[in-house]
């Protein structure tokens, strides 16, 4: 069985500092990861994926997150933070291998971001 | 391109009742997965569906039911509504089943 939990579900941080969104999993076959964001009242968006590639892993708008299977992490970061990035992330686990690919989904960490 | 759209985007239902929710994936899509996201909480799987076929079912009751048609369009069914069913419905689409998908912006049914 899988399962996601993201640790932290409120993370406040000032506008320009280092955004760090903690993301661990358990899977008993290599899994993909995956980080989406969610805007108010918005569907998910993607914002990276983890296939068995490269262990770092770049996304949109400046994010990205390293696979570490050692500690069973998925940590999502950005250097930087601005206003927008404010919303929901959730991080996502799924097995690489069947038909049936649905996603376990982490309960999400609201980030706010601080003028 | 249009993405994932969804319908309606809110609806109010009472308990009892009966809702239909409608979903069109990305053109080339043919798989349609649907998702429950209850206030404060992460998606849960609810059903996914590949060329008109169930692929998967998540753990929910037999008044959630689905279909996909041969468009690849998709409907998801909630009979007999609960309270607890109020949520944002998310439909998502894929190319074959993968696993990058694609959200709509979901319908949110409130049960009152």
């Amino acid at each position: 069985a899988q399962s996601v939990t993201q640790l932290g579900s409120h993370v406040s941080v000032s506008e320009g500092a280092l955004v760090l969104l903690r993301c661990n999993y358990s899977s008993s076959v290599p899994p993909y990861l995956f980080w989406y964001v969610q805007y108010p009242n918005q569907g998910l968006q993607l914002l990276l994926k983890y296939t068995s590639a490269a262990t770092l892993v770049k996304g949109i708008n400046g994010f990205e997150a390293e696979f570490k299977k050692s500690e069973t992490s998925f940590h999502l970061t950005k250097p930087s933070a601005h206003m927008s990035d404010a919303a929901e992330y959730f991080c996502a686990v799924s097995s690489n291998a069947g038909n049936n690919r649905k996603l376990i989904w982490g309960l999400g960490t609201s980030l706010a971001v601080n003028p | 391109d249009a993405g994932v759209t969804q319908s309606p985007t809110h609806l109010i239902k009472t308990r009892g009742q009966h809702v239909t929710l409608r979903c069109s994936p990305i053109s080339g899509h043919k798989s349609v997965s649907w998702y429950q996201q209850v206030l404060g909480q992460g998606p849960q799987f609810i059903f996914q569906y590949y060329e008109k076929e169930e692929r998967g079912r998540g753990n929910f009751p037999d008044r959630f039911s689905a279909r996909q048609f041969p468009n690849y369009s998709s409907e998801l069914n909630v009979n007999a509504l609960l309270l607890g069913d109020s949520a944002l419905y998310l439909c998502a689409s894929s190319l074959s089943g993968a696993n990058v998908l694609t959200f709509g912006a979901g319908s949110r049914l409130t049960v009152l």
